[in-house]
């Protein structure tokens, strides 16, 4: 059974630059939720998608979207990159919408914007 | 306003020695789990607490829910390097958003050989 991938590990960009950071789901699941987790706290929920569709999101602005892939892979797009975005950014696969399904966290993306 | 309050932030022992990390809330919990992140990974479930007054454990690690379901500790016996890591609790699904988890900023525990 493979765990929950990302990629890349590392990128580095300027402001107003767009990214795209990519999640692999662990077998079996359908869900993904992405996260953000800056420097000294603790993950900070963006959204989450499940079956193609986003189910739920955090306080983060639009410039930030996503997609789910029909074999759930996901990606997450952050346009016009400010400084603070500069953070692990971090995937988790679950099995559907059960309310406290264990969530597979990948190693994350770490994002540097400069 | 921080919904997981976490203490200590930081925490610095010398293997052997017994340690106490709390998670408090003003607010009252379904359920409530535990994290544990290494440097270059992702969060590890450790274990979820469902019942006021639960205690859980898993090895050298012990879990207790508060009774009024607001708060949470984790108490380390005998810390050994292997423990070293960033502890973080969590709730699922406040506010009824059934997907995202809420986590507090976590303990960063150092263990010394």
């Amino acid at each position: 059974e493979t765990g929950v991938t990302q990629s890349p590990t590392h990128l580095i960009k300027t402001r107003g630059q767009q990214v795209t950071l990519r999640c692999s789901s662990q077998s079996g699941h359908n869900t993904v939720s992405w996260y953000q987790q800056a420097l000294g706290q603790g993950p900070q929920f963006i959204f989450q998608y499940y079956r193609e569709e986003e189910n739920g999101r955090g306080n983060f602005p639009p410039r930030f979207s996503g997609l789910q892939f029909p074999n759930y892979s996901s990606e997450l797009n952050v346009n016009a990159l400010e400084l603070d975005d500069s953070a692990l950014y971090l995937c988790a696969s679950s099995w559907g919408l059960v309310l406290g399904n264990e969530q597979f966290f990948g190693p994350g993306t770490r994002l540097t914007v400069l | 306003t921080q919904l997981l309050e976490q203490s200590p932030q930081f925490l610095s022992i010398q293997e052997g020695e017994n340690l106490t990390v709390y998670c408090n809330s003003s607010s009252v919990f379904s359920s409530l789990q535990w994290y544990r992140q290494e440097p270059g990974e992702g969060p590890v479930l450790l274990v979820t607490v469902v019942t006021g007054g639960e205690v859980k454990k898993l090895k050298r690690l012990t879990f207790q829910f508060g009774d009024a379901r607001k708060d949470s500790s984790l108490h380390i016996t005998a810390a050994q390097p292997g423990d070293t890591g960033l502890y973080l609790c969590a709730v699922a699904g406040y506010g009824g958003s059934q997907g995202n988890l809420i986590f507090g900023k976590g303990t960063k525990l150092s263990v010394k050989p």
